[in-house]
């Protein structure tokens, strides 16, 4: 129940296109569901975050959709750069406002072809 | 203003060997995690901390300690190295108000 599991686990597109990448969990007791991305060599930083009484949430070229009733949220990546290759990370928080714990998805590899 | 350091960033470490490594944040969090990166399978939670003097356990502890005697510092020990211990360690901070983690740039840990 603790688990969110994140598909697909390498992703090539080319510059311009769409990037999607699928999370589903089981706990509906997860309030919070952050999107990380990690650069070689680094590690990973907050990239956007949303809660579920919303359904979409948009910043610049990056926007989450989330479903409730399916459990499921994805990440979209309009007009993908080269610079947006990475590997992206869903997670889940329970009690993110006190001791929350996050739970990662298995991450996701992206690589934007120019 | 740093974040949050960890050093090393890389060893290497025979069987059965003891080694720890180290986090400092200077953000003043009260939260602090570890976690262990491996290809394919995302981020496990090691050990985590709420604040000076308080730790739990998280998914994967087996293997590992750790102690919290200031706000700052949040060491991850390995006694007996094993090979399954071959991963990228992250520690990272959070304040507690949003689900934001502070990720430190990893030690990569390799067990021969």
């Amino acid at each position: 129940q603790q688990q969110v599991k994140q598909s697909p686990q390498s992703l090539i597109v080319q510059k311009g296109g769409i990037s999607i990448i699928n999370c589903a969990y089981e706990n509906t007791a997860f309030d919070y569901f952050p999107w990380y991305q990690q650069f070689p060599g680094k590690g990973p930083a907050l990239l956007i975050a949303i809660r579920p009484d919303v359904s979409e949430k948009k910043e610049g070229r990056f926007t989450i959709s989330f479903n409730k009733s399916a459990k499921q949220f994805s990440l979209h990546i309009m007009d993908s750069q080269p610079g947006d290759s990475a590997t992206y990370f869903c997670a889940a928080v329970v009690g993110s406002g006190n001791t929350g714990k996050l739970i990662f998805g298995q991450g996701t590899t992206l690589q934007v072809k120019p | 203003n740093a974040g949050v350091t960890q050093t090393p960033k890389f060893r290497i470490l025979k069987i059965g060997q003891s080694m720890t490594l180290q986090c400092a944040q200077d953000m003043n969090h009260n939260y602090m995690y570890w976690y262990r990166q491996d290809p394919g399978m995302g981020l496990k939670l090691i050990y985590y901390s709420v604040g000076a003097g308080i730790t739990d356990k998280g998914e994967v502890p087996n293997g590992y300690n750790v102690s919290r005697s200031t706000t700052e510092d949040f060491p991850l020990r390995l006694e007996l190295a094993a090979p399954s211990q071959t991963s990228v360690y992250f520690c990272a901070t959070r304040t507690g108000n949003t689900g934001e983690l502070f990720f430190g740039e990893g030690s990569r840990l390799t067990v021969l």
